[in-house]
């Protein structure tokens, strides 16, 4: 258990909508990640944070943003969702005291009709 | 540009029967080369890191290896629970991301 918290692990909404997913961690780890899974493309990395504040973009960061205010919680933001956002969204966490190792949720499964 | 391959994309075996599976790497310079299994509507679950060419580790009936170019995860006398998709990724030397590969789907008949 990597003490990691994904909200909502679903949800459907409609082209246009602002969508926010939200990933809560207890263990006070620096690094969090944002990373969606789609058939045929495996895991890919959106945005990351190595600290409160300090956040950078992955390979595919285009129409999400990313907040982190405080070290427990990650925030993952679709400003104007659209069907291509259709994924399942997974937060990770970086255990460093685990020879680095990145532990995930359980998942968010985003439908945008 | 630093790019995990896996193959195959699928394999079918039958409970009991041995195989391998593939993950071929390139990048900068690795820092750690990772395995882990994914279920069916869960997040991938860890299994291994290994960090060097030579380096070896085992879980059960799981034995991961690493060379300079390629990583092979080993099931010995392969069990029904063992079906799922087994993900590799590679993370290098700059830091803090894992690229990872399209997995395997790993499914064994009783």
């Amino acid at each position: 258990d990597a003490g990691i918290t994904q909200s909502p692990r679903h949800k459907v909404t409609e082209t246009g909508t602002p969508v926010t997913l939200r990933c809560h961690q207890t263990e006070n780890h620096r690094y969090m990640y944002w990373y969606r899974q789609d058939p045929g493309h495996g895991l890919r990395l959106i945005h990351y944070s190595y600290g409160v504040k300090d956040t950078d973009k992955g390979e595919v960061s285009d129409g999400y943003s990313v907040s982190r205010s405080k070290t427990e919680d990650f925030l993952l933001t679709l400003e104007s969702a659209t069907s291509s956002q259709t994924s399942v969204y997974f937060c990770a966490i970086k255990r460093q005291s685990s020879g680095n190792t990145i532990y995930f949720g359980e998942g968010s499964w985003l439908t945008v009709v | 540009e630093d790019q995990v391959t896996q193959s195959p994309e699928a394999l079918r075996l039958q409970e009991g029967e041995s195989s391998s599976l593939n993950c071929s790497y390139t990048v900068s310079g690795l820092r750690g080369l990772f395995w882990y299994r994914q279920d069916p509507g869960k997040g991938p679950e860890f299994l291994f890191t290994l960090y060097s060419a030579g380096e070896e580790k085992e879980k059960e009936r799981l034995k991961a290896t690493l060379t300079k170019k390629e990583s092979f995860l080993h099931i010995t006398a392969p069990k029904p629970e063992d079906s799922a998709t087994y993900l590799c990724a590679v993370e290098d030397n700059q830091g803090g991301k894992l690229i990872f590969g399209q997995g395997t789907e790993l499914s064994v008949k009783p």
